[in-house]
């Protein structure tokens, strides 16, 4: 079975600029989620879908950040315009459901390098 | 905010020597799970431990959960190249549907031949 697709792996891109991350999650999978992981740090939550529902976007920036999951599958994750600060690993998760005993499945990510 | 604590943050040994990585958090956790993570791809969860005092093993890994919930160590015994990665413990919060994991920053941890 496949995992969790993302794509681009990797992407390189001018300040004010905007970009977009794509993710497939496991086929089955209701709840996807969205983590910007920073060089040396943890995962962190930016927003997490249960099917086409945001249920918790508590720490995604609004201002320049935005996510949709259009027919409860496949997700993306946009960032206009990009800033310098921005430049992380975005990973993207899907479980069946949410909290234990419901495991996480993470992409390989998208490495975001902002010039 | 919950925030979890692991140390060491670097760790380098050779092949066959013992380690063990603490997660420390001034809050309580509903569960605790432990992570690890190659250069180049997402994490991927190794154990989940949910009750307090809990010791769960997996080959040469043993996981314990704090019986106040609060912390968690892994031990690897005999460590060997393949252990080599970033482990990253994550706690849980359970809130009815507003389950949340928060991760700590990891312990990296290389195993030299």
């Amino acid at each position: 079975e496949a995992g969790v697709v993302q794509s681009p792996r990797y992407k390189i891109i001018e300040k004010k600029q905007p970009v977009a991350f794509w993710c497939n999650p496991i086929s089955g999978h209701n709840t996807l989620y969205w983590y910007l992981q920073n060089l040396g740090q943890g995962p962190e939550l930016l927003i997490r879908y249960e099917n086409e529902e945001a249920v918790d976007d508590s720490q995604l920036p609004k201002d320049r950040f935005s996510a949709e999951r259009l027919k409860g599958v496949d997700s993306t994750l946009k960032i206009q315009p990009a800033e310098l600060g921005d430049s992380a690993v975005y990973l993207c998760a899907s479980s069946l459901g949410t909290g234990v005993p419901y495991e996480q499945y993470f992409g390989p990510g998208t490495r975001l390098t902002v010039t | 905010t919950q925030l979890l604590e692991q140390s060491p943050q670097f760790l380098s040994i050779q092949e066959g020597e013992n380690l063990t990585v603490y997660c420390n958090s001034s809050s309580v956790f509903s569960s605790l799970q432990w992570y690890r993570q190659e250069p180049g791809e997402g994490p991927v969860l190794l154990v989940t431990v949910v009750t307090g005092g809990e010791v769960k093993k997996l080959k040469r890994l043993t996981f314990q959960f704090g019986d106040a919930r609060k912390d968690s160590s892994l031990h690897i015994t005999a460590a060997q190249p393949g252990d080599t990665g970033l482990y990253l413990c994550a706690g849980g919060f359970s809130g009815g549907s507003n389950y949340k994991l928060t991760f700590g920053k990891g312990t990296l941890l290389t195993v030299n031949p």
